[in-house]
């Protein structure tokens, strides 16, 4: 099917370990976004993607990587995870950036114990 | 820093009733987009509606409506005759024209009762 992916879902992971999320949209929208959401903050971007090895800081980018070496593809990586880094992770892709709507994946809910 | 707030947390309406979630935000520039996405328990984001700036004229999707007062820097979202497939959170939203980057509100868990 034709849309936004994510995966996995679910996640527990230890503290320290590495952990990537995948994000995969069929659309070739140019930007792509990835959020973190947690009860009282709403969802905060943690990085995002103009076009293919376009990437750029947003606003908790601290403790993760980002990549994007296809259109279609962009790994959010945790190098050294930390419970602070539990959380429900949204990727989001749009056509063009400007006024856009963003269209949302799943979410992939992450525990790091 | 730009700021988006959502000064109800958490609302409940009865079914068929109309309610009204507010949303206040900051910004000295004049040109810019104001969004309402709503996440039902399925954790799915979806676009409720969508405001440019410039335009005089109240956005409306259905039974879903603005009201956009740009001077007050206030954007609230009107559901006529809730149904209990709008219970979700729904979280306010804005972008700066010509940016990239959409910042959200902290949301506001709205809950329809039979």
């Amino acid at each position: 099917d034709a849309g936004i992916t994510q995966s996995p879902r679910y996640k527990i992971t230890e503290t320290g370990r590495q952990v990537t999320l995948m994000c995969h949209q069929t659309w070739s929208h140019s930007y792509m976004f990835w959020y973190r959401q947690d009860l009282g903050h709403g969802l905060r971007l943690i990085y995002y993607s103009a076009a293919a090895d376009i990437t750029d800081k947003g606003e908790v980018p601290d403790g993760y990587v980002v990549s994007r070496s296809k259109t279609e593809n962009f790994p959010l990586t945790l190098e050294s995870a930390t419970r602070s880094q539990t959380s429900v992770y949204f990727c989001a892709s749009s056509l063009t950036g400007n006024g856009d709507e963003q269209y949302f994946g799943p979410g992939t809910r992450l525990t790091v114990t | 820093a730009q700021t988006v707030t959502q000064s109800q947390p958490e609302m409940s309406v009865q079914e068929a009733e109309t309610v009204t979630l507010s949303c206040t935000y900051d910004t000295s520039e004049n040109n810019y987009y104001l969004f309402w996405y709503k996440q039902p328990p399925s954790r799915q984001m979806i676009l409720v509606i969508r405001q440019e700036a410039y335009k005089q004229q109240n956005a409306t999707e259905n039974r879903f409506s603005v009201n956009f007062q740009k001077a007050a820097k206030s954007f609230s979202l009107k559901i006529s005759d809730s149904q209990l497939g709008d219970t979700a959170m729904y979280f306010c939203a804005f972008m700066w024209y010509g940016d990239d980057k959409i910042i959200f509100g902290k949301g506001t868990r709205l809950h329809i009762l039979p």
